[in-house]
């Protein structure tokens, strides 16, 4: 099975800083990754599909990019709501896969 | 809107199985893979599984031996069946649409989870 290693565990930022997290995976799964943000206690909520397609209503300082082994998330300029778990997810046509996630805090 | 809810049992004795639904409102099943995914306390996401809405299924290696995920279509459900459980799959479950399609030459492109439940914890202890 495809293996998905993001970078790093744990980010620690202010408000207004760029960040980045990266995310690998094991072979190469073309575009099909996303980036979920995840809060405590609720479900996870999608932010990016197809590795750089933005979903409606999520915010432009996100940006999603990379494709066949190697992505990439930037918030360009944190602000306090971004503080949150973000998980990658690959999902080519045979399997689906999580990466262990980065928790962006203070 | 669709709206997934879970529902099942909170607490699961040792070797038990695990039995959870998930009801889809505002939308049909049809159309669609339906996915379960857990994440233990404290920990990151895992998918189980999936089902489409005709019938097809792939599950987790790692899970593929305990697990039956089924549809309802006539009440709008996706039920998960986890078998002889043990502390380790202690979790919040959660149930989720895959917003994939096929196309006209009948190949399934697949895509993200758009949507999820608010998710149910389940223990395992006796």
């Amino acid at each position: 099975d495809i293996q998905m290693t993001q970078s790093p565990s744990t980010l620690s930022a202010s408000v207004g800083d760029r960040v980045t997290i990266t995310c690998r995976a094991s072979e190469s799964i073309s575009s099909w990754l996303a980036w979920y943000q995840q809060k405590p206690g609720k479900a996870p909520k999608l932010l990016i599909s197809k590795a750089s397609s933005l979903e409606s209503g999520v915010p432009s300082r996100f940006r999603g990019s990379g494709s066949g082994t190697e992505f990439t998330l930037s918030i360009s300029s944190l602000q306090p709501d971004d503080f949150a778990t973000y998980y990658c997810q690959q999902y080519n046509p045979y399997s689906r896969t999580f990466g262990q996630g980065t928790k962006v805090e203070i | 809107q669709v709206q997934l809810q879970e529902s099942g049992p909170g607490l699961v004795k040792p070797s038990e199985t695990l039995s959870l639904t998930c009801s889809v409102s505002g939308g049909s099943i049809s159309g669609y893979y339906w996915s379960w995914i857990r994440q233990p306390p404290g920990k990151g996401l895992e998918w189980i599984g999936y089902m489409y809405y005709s019938g097809r299924t792939k599950y987790n290696p790692s899970l593929k031996s305990r697990v039956i995920i089924s549809i309802n279509t006539s009440k709008n459900q996706v039920s998960l069946k986890l078998s002889s459980v043990t502390a380790a799959d202690t979790a919040v479950y959660y149930c989720a649409r895959e917003m994939g399609y096929y196309d006209s030459s009948d190949y399934y492109d697949p895509d993200a989870f758009d949507i999820w439940g608010q998710g149910t914890m389940v223990s395992v202890s006796s």
